[in-house]
């Protein structure tokens, strides 16, 4: 149980066009999930925090106009990195909680190798 | 925002070795835990230890948290050539529920 889908599992685009990012809780309804980035060798660092019904909020320096952010339903949240540039290339992963559990583990997803050229 | 820090940042031991990493951390947490990470994929949870406990054990892993020293160890015994991962420590602040910073991570290579 509690499986997170994440699609695609990577991704090539050009400079200036926007990729869009899926991530699923297949198996539970996800009020919360955590869209994280990672850069090789290097940890994971929490970009924003998806709610369901209402605006994502944003850690500090990450751009929201940047990396647009929707939950419109309780299993799925999208990551859009607009105008991507190359230096957005990197590793994407999504995570959820099980809502009503308190001290749950994140349950991941496989994660998106973005590579902008 | 806090970071957690993991050491050593790489471990290279031979198959049935046991393996230890440490981590650290700056503020008071609620929960600390331990995620692995095959390379090129998601992470998958290991192992929780709330703030009140000092040792927790699954399996081959023992985790023990020193919340005095803001530190905490993860042990695999009698490690494996899968065991090969990265190994991340990931803390939950009081007021942040749910909201983890995970440390720098330790690559443990077992050879085989």
């Amino acid at each position: 149980g509690a499986v997170v889908s994440q699609h695609p599992s990577w991704v090539i685009c050009k400079s200036g066009t926007s990729v869009k990012i899926e991530c699923r809780s297949l198996d539970f309804q996800a009020t919360t999930m955590f869209w994280y980035r990672q850069f090789p060798k290097q940890s994971l660092m929490l970009m924003a925090t998806s709610n369901e019904g209402s605006k994502a909020t944003y850690e500090q320096g990450v751009e929201k106009d940047k990396f647009l952010i929707n939950h419109a339903s309780l299993t799925l949240s999208t990551l859009t990195v607009t105008s991507a540039h190359p230096e957005d290339s990197s590793f994407y992963i999504c995570s959820a909680v099980i809502p009503g559990q308190n001290n749950s583990p994140l349950h991941f997803g496989n994660g998106t190798r973005l590579t902008v050229t | 925002s806090q970071q957690g820090e993991e050491d050593p940042q790489a471990l290279s031991i031979q198959e049935g070795e046991n393996a230890t990493m440490n981590c650290s951390y700056k503020t008071s947490i609620n929960n600390l835990q331990w995620y692995r990470q095959n390379s090129g994929r998601g992470l998958v949870h290991l192992i929780l230890i709330r703030s009140n406990e000092r040792e927790k054990h699954s399996g081959r892993l023992r985790v023990t948290l020193d919340t005095s020293k803001k530190s905490s160890s993860l042990l695999i015994t009698a490690s494996r050539a899968a065991d090969t991962a990265s190994y991340f420590c990931a803390t939950n602040r009081i007021q942040g529920a749910q909201k983890l910073v995970f440390g720098q991570g330790t690559r443990l290579t077992i050879n085989p």
